[in-house]
């Protein structure tokens, strides 16, 4: 069965030092992954995402996350965090085929320090 | 612009008057969905939509009801709800993958959510 674990519900971090959001994942076959990112009161947006292309993928505001496969981690980095970057974070993994689920991670409250 | 509109935004009702949360998107997207989200639970998928007049079962669909009549609408419907009914709704919709290999998929596309509370 498919499944998503964020190993962390908070992180926090000091402006302009790094960002590291864990999650690993089960996946019965090759999975597509993704990060959306949420704001205080605001609907969800993708940040990145991967589908077997390139391992290391880049997304929008600074952020990238690798894939491992041979440690079933998907982890979200950015090199400085910014105060904007204060959110929720969730790691999402695809079930795919006709059935078309995702599959949330329980999300990590990243909290950016002036 | 390219959206998913959910109306409304806020509700507030009791035990057992019958609701309906509207999802419209704009972008001709086959694929739609329902989300509810808990604090400490993520999001959890209630139902979801292949195409016109397809819909099956997510992870928590007890108490759900939903419709797909047209491409760009995707009601949810509450019938009687209940107070463990109240939580924050999402929904999504995005284009569905033909020819891909398993497990892959497209990203969904938000809705702006709608917080409900039922007394």
């Amino acid at each position: 069965a498919q499944s998503v674990t964020q190993l962390d519900s908070h992180v926090s971090v000091s402006e302009g030092t790094p960002v590291l959001l864990r999650c690993n994942y089960s996946s019965s076959y090759s999975p597509s992954l993704f990060w959306y990112v949420q704001h205080p009161n605001k609907g969800l947006q993708l940040l990145l995402k991967y589908t077997s292309a390139a391992t290391l993928v880049k997304g929008i505001n600074g952020f990238e996350a690798e894939f491992k496969k041979s440690e079933t981690s998907f982890h979200l980095t950015k090199p400085s965090a910014h105060m904007s970057d204060a959110a929720e974070y969730f790691c999402v993994v695809s079930v795919g085929g006709s059935q078309g689920n995702l599959i949330f991670g329980k999300g990590t409250k990243l909290s950016v320090k002036p | 612009e390219a959206q998913v509109t959910q109306n409304p935004r806020y509700l507030i009702t009791v035990t057992g008057k019958k609701l309906t949360v509207t999802c419209s998107q704009n972008m001709n997207h086959e694929y739609m969905s329902w989300y509810r989200q808990d604090p400490g639970l993520g999001l959890r998928q209630i139902y979801y939509s292949m195409n016109v007049e397809v819909t099956d079962k997510g992870d928590v669909p007890e108490g759900y009801k939903v419709s797909r009549k047209e491409k760009r609408n995707f009601p949810l419907i509450l019938e009687s709800p209940s107070p463990n009914q109240t939580s924050l709704y999402f929904c999504a919709s995005s284009f569905p993958t033909s020819g891909r290999a398993k497990g892959s998929y497209n990203e969904q596309f938000f809705g702006p959510g709608t917080r409900l509370t039922v007394l």
